[in-house]
């Protein structure tokens, strides 16, 4: 069964830091890209960034573009967000997902997600 | 590219046809895709490429379109489809989706 599971939110102040991982199962990781999506309460889906299968392609929101960092690690099947500078915006759920085939494509894997929340 | 999703919300009765509306400021040929998300539940891909049904959804669910304008079809409302749909453009960064349409049975 393909799986991601995503950890590392929680509660920071305005401000802070936080590393958002997202670990992939059941699937050959390093054949996909990858991307970061952010759900806030009563809000529709919001694209964080995506990363291509090699990391060649990196890609990110004008909102968090210079403050988070997407990066992967193919040989651990993980992907991480490093979240920066953090503002009571980015409060939101945080979900990794799995391109269906190409880079530019519809996400038809979705982690659980994890919670972000950022107080002022 | 925005996305303007319509109805935001709809309420309609067991067996009915019901059609959600997604408009692209932009032509984005036929990427788009369809999600749907119940309360609490992670969202689960419905339709890509517009038209095509992701594999393991009933096929009461249908997707047509190009261009700017596009459609999500329940042919035959189930009890079991109250979530809230969003449309997605994925045809290059930034992808954005929709506001999202909550659908209720009457």
């Amino acid at each position: 069964e393909m799986q991601l599971v995503e950890s590392g939110g929680g509660s920071i102040q305005h401000g802070g830091s936080l590393r958002l991982s997202c670990v992939a199962s059941g699937f050959n990781f390093d054949d996909y890209a990858m991307h970061w999506v952010r759900l806030a309460p009563g809000k529709g889906p919001e694209w964080v960034s995506h990363i291509s299968w090699n990391s060649g392609s990196i890609a990110y929101a004008d909102s968090v573009k210079g403050r988070f960092t997407t990066s992967r690690d193919n040989g651990k099947n993980s992907l991480f967000l490093q979240m920066n500078t953090l503002r009571a915006e980015d409060t939101a759920m945080y979900y990794c997902a799995k391109a269906r085939e190409l880079l530019d494509d519809a996400f038809d894997i979705w982690g659980q997600g994890t919670m972000v929340t950022v107080s002022s | 590219i925005q996305m303007t999703q319509s109805p935001s919300s709809l309420s309609a009765s067991v067996g009915d046809r019901v059609t959600i509306t997604c408009r692209a400021s932009h032509g984005i040929f036929n990427y788009v895709a369809w999600y749907q998300q119940k309360p609490g539940k992670v969202p689960h891909l419905l339709i890509y490429a517009a038209s095509a049904l992701q594999s393991g959804v009933p096929p009461r669910f249908s997707g047509s379109g190009s261009g700017t304008d596009f459609t999500l079809t329940i042919s035959s409302l189930q009890p079991d489809d109250v979530a809230t749909y969003y449309c997605q453009n994925y045809i290059s960064a930034p992808v954005t989706f929709g506001q999202g349409t909550r659908l209720q049975i009457k």
